[in-house]
């Protein structure tokens, strides 16, 4: 089965560092591109950048380019999304989405809520 | 990279057809035929109902049709069914591995 699970949930305090996980499993991990999309309580689907695994090609949506880092580690078939300095206003819940049947995010991780309070 | 435009609520009673409409740009929507639309109940991750634009993954009713006219992507969901009632995102590629979300349509099944 091909699935992605992700890391729980975080409660985190503004300025501290984050790194939340997405591990892929039944698929070749390596031959497909996995992205991230942020979801903000009560609000829509953003696509906050992807990156392909087999040789780290990374690319960032403008709104979140310099915010947060996306990376992976393909001997253990994880894809990682990173803040170096937390903020209230990435609370949130986050997904990891991959594309292995035709162009579209058709597997979905069960999301990661992170929320960042003082 | 903005986001694609959706109305943010539809409505229709059992047994009917609504469309929601996902205007974009010739950047995105008009360049190419990978618009896909997700559905999304509270508190779950979202599913793909339609890719490339036409195209339905095995396991989605035939209910659910997308098509495309320019810079106008559409999602229709004829015989309206309570369990349809939902958030739906449409979502296109923008070119050079990049993607972008619409802002979501809540339906609504009175």
């Amino acid at each position: 089965e091909v699935q992605l699970v992700q890391s729980g949930a975080e409660v985190k305090k503004p300025g501290e560092s984050l790194k939340i996980s997405c591990k892929g499993s039944g698929y070749s991990f390596t031959s497909h591109w996995i992205g991230w999309v942020r979801q903000m309580p009560g609000k829509g689907l953003e696509w906050m950048g992807i990156i392909y695994p087999g040789d780290s090609d990374t690319r960032y949506s403008p709104s979140f380019q310099g915010q947060v880092t996306i990376s992976a580690d393909k001997s253990i078939s994880t894809a990682y999304l990173q803040w170096s300095s937390l903020k209230a206003s990435d609370t949130a819940m986050y997904y990891c989405a991959t594309l292995i049947t035709g162009n579209t995010f058709d597997i979905w991780g069960q999301g990661t809520m992170v929320s960042v309070s003082s | 990279q903005s986001a694609l435009t959706q109305p943010a609520s539809v409505s229709g009673s059992p047994g009917q057809s609504i469309t929601i409409s996902c205007t974009g740009t010739s950047s995105d929507v008009g360049s190419y035929n990978l618009v896909s639309w997700y559905q999304q109940h509270p508190g779950k991750a979202p599913k793909v109902m339609i890719y490339e634009g036409t195209k339905r993954p095995s396991g989605v009713s035939n209910r659910f049709s997308g098509s495309k006219s320019g810079n106008t992507a559409s999602l229709t969901i004829s015989g309206l069914q309570a369990e349809d009632e939902a958030d739906y995102y449409c979502c296109s590629y923008a070119g050079s591995s990049t993607w972008v979300f619409g802002g979501g349509t809540k339906l609504t099944v009175l």
